[in-house]
């Protein structure tokens, strides 16, 4: 099992421009969910989804759009990258309660 | 705003001693977790303590729950180098479908 794989690794973005983050699983879990963590903070929520066809926001939607077509993938779209979504980027899986963590997207808005 | 705050920020002790890292959030919780994160990498999930349970050990970690308090501590003994991370508390605000995590405590073990 590869686990929960994200690609890119490092994205350099300007202002204004739109991207997609992919995230996939391989365990067949249902719960899926992108978080970005900024110096000194833990991880805030951004959207979060329950199963396939299913999304809802989270703590920090602003800015942010997600899909859910198959249990594999979750991908995350930023349509008009600010200099405020400088951040590292974490999608995660989870049957129940332990989640299980991508490596993270290191994402840098110019 | 987030759920969980860590204290102390930062912690520095000598191998083999205990270290002591707790969490306080703010709304009634279905169940903690405690992550663990390595410099640049992902987390990984350590102890998942349940809302009616007080206290769980697995291994060198020993995590307590105090409801009334909402707070919780993470508790490691006999600390190795290895064990240099940020630790981070997570609980699910009673949604079952959204965890929000706290700050973290940055822990060093000097050899």
């Amino acid at each position: 099992n590869a686990g929960v794989t994200q690609t890119p690794k490092f994205q350099v973005l300007k202002t204004g421009q739109s991207m997609t983050l992919q995230c996939a699983q391989d365990m067949n879990h249902e719960y899926m969910s992108w978080y970005r963590q900024d110096p000194g903070m833990g991880l805030r929520l951004i959207h979060y989804s329950v199963g396939a066809g299913i999304t809802d926001q989270g703590e920090v939607p602003n800015g942010y759009n997600v899909s859910r077509s198959t249990t594999e993938d979750f991908p995350l779209r930023l349509l008009s990258a600010a200099p405020s979504q400088t951040s590292v980027y974490f999608c995660a899986s989870s049957r129940l309660d332990e989640q299980f963590f991508g490596p993270g997207t290191r994402l840098t808005v110019l | 705003s987030q759920q969980g705050e860590e204290d102390p920020q930062a912690l520095s002790i000598q191998e083999g001693e205990n270290a002591t890292m707790n969490c306080s959030y703010k709304t009634s919780i279905n169940n903690l977790q405690w992550y663990r994160q390595n410099s640049g990498r992902g987390l990984v999930h350590l102890i998942l303590i349940r809302s009616n349970e007080r206290e769980k050990h697995s291994g060198r970690l020993r995590v307590t729950l105090d409801t009334s308090k909402k707070s919780s501590s993470l508790l490691i003994t006999a600390s190795r180098a290895a064990d240099t991370a940020s630790y981070f508390c997570a609980t699910d605000a009673n949604t079952g479908n959204q965890f929000y995590f706290g700050t973290g405590t940055s822990l060093t073990v000097i050899p």
